[in-house]
């Protein structure tokens, strides 16, 4: 295990549903990462939060909403999805990197992931 | 705008053989470059990073190279087992970015 836990592992919901995805990291980094991992399509990483600051890929839709309360937890807010957000959501964390510069040297900690499907 | 591509899209080899994947890339200015393994249903897990001085690292049957100068890095797996089956990602930061470029992976199946 690489010390990142996500839950739930599974989602199925509906386009009006409200959900929430966790994740946890008990590897005392200070920075956390959300991305979608589509069938075919590279990594595409949506959120960093680093130091307390946020830093969002302009094209995340806005039915997507991160939330970080402290440096162990992440959260990731659903609404109004649509059937091609269905995809994997994977998280992350490093010990500095993110906004703390250093280009992503530091490697980053991926959690199992939540397969999600949007009915 | 940075790209990272990698060859071949999938790879089928026996058990015990070795094999060779390629990444290329357009990313500028470049910091480093990692290899991740992901088996399937689980989050990519770093086998190995390389920056611009480095030509060659071994994690021990994963052995990386690079080429800033082409812009090429490969990742050679000898002797391979069944538990190398799993698809392998090449990353490429630039430096001063934050948001790390992927490729979309190489799929391995190893057969007995």
């Amino acid at each position: 295990e690489t010390g990142v836990t996500q839950t739930p592992r599974h989602l199925v919901m509906g386009m009006t549903n409200k959900k929430s995805l966790k994740c946890e990291q008990h590897l005392g980094h200070n920075a956390m990462y959300w991305y979608k991992q589509s069938a075919k399509k590279p990594l595409e990483l949506m959120f960093v939060y680093s130091l307390e600051e946020r830093v969002e890929n302009n094209s995340v839709p806005s039915r997507f909403s991160p939330e970080c309360p402290n440096s162990s937890h992440l959260f990731l807010h659903l609404h109004t999805l649509q059937p091609e957000d269905s995809a994997l959501y994977l998280c992350a964390s490093s010990l500095g990197g993110g906004l703390a510069g250093g280009g992503g040297y530091n490697e980053q900690f991926f959690g199992p992931g939540t397969r999600l499907t949007v009915l | 705008k940075n790209q990272v591509e990698q060859s071949p899209q999938s790879l089928i080899i026996l058990e015990g053989k070795n094999c060779t994947l390629q990444c290329n890339y357009t990313v500028s200015p470049f910091s480093n470059l990692r290899w991740y393994k992901q088996d399937t249903g689980r989050g990519p897990v770093s086998l190995t990073i390389m920056t611009f001085s480095e030509n060659t690292k071994s994690n021990g049957r994963y052995t990386a190279t690079l080429d800033a100068d082409t812009k090429q890095s490969s990742l050679h797996i000898t002797a391979s087992q069944l538990s190398d089956s799993a698809s392998y990602i090449c990353v490429v930061s630039a430096g001063g970015s934050y948001i790390p470029t992927f490729g979309r992976g190489t799929s391995l199946i190893v057969h007995p």
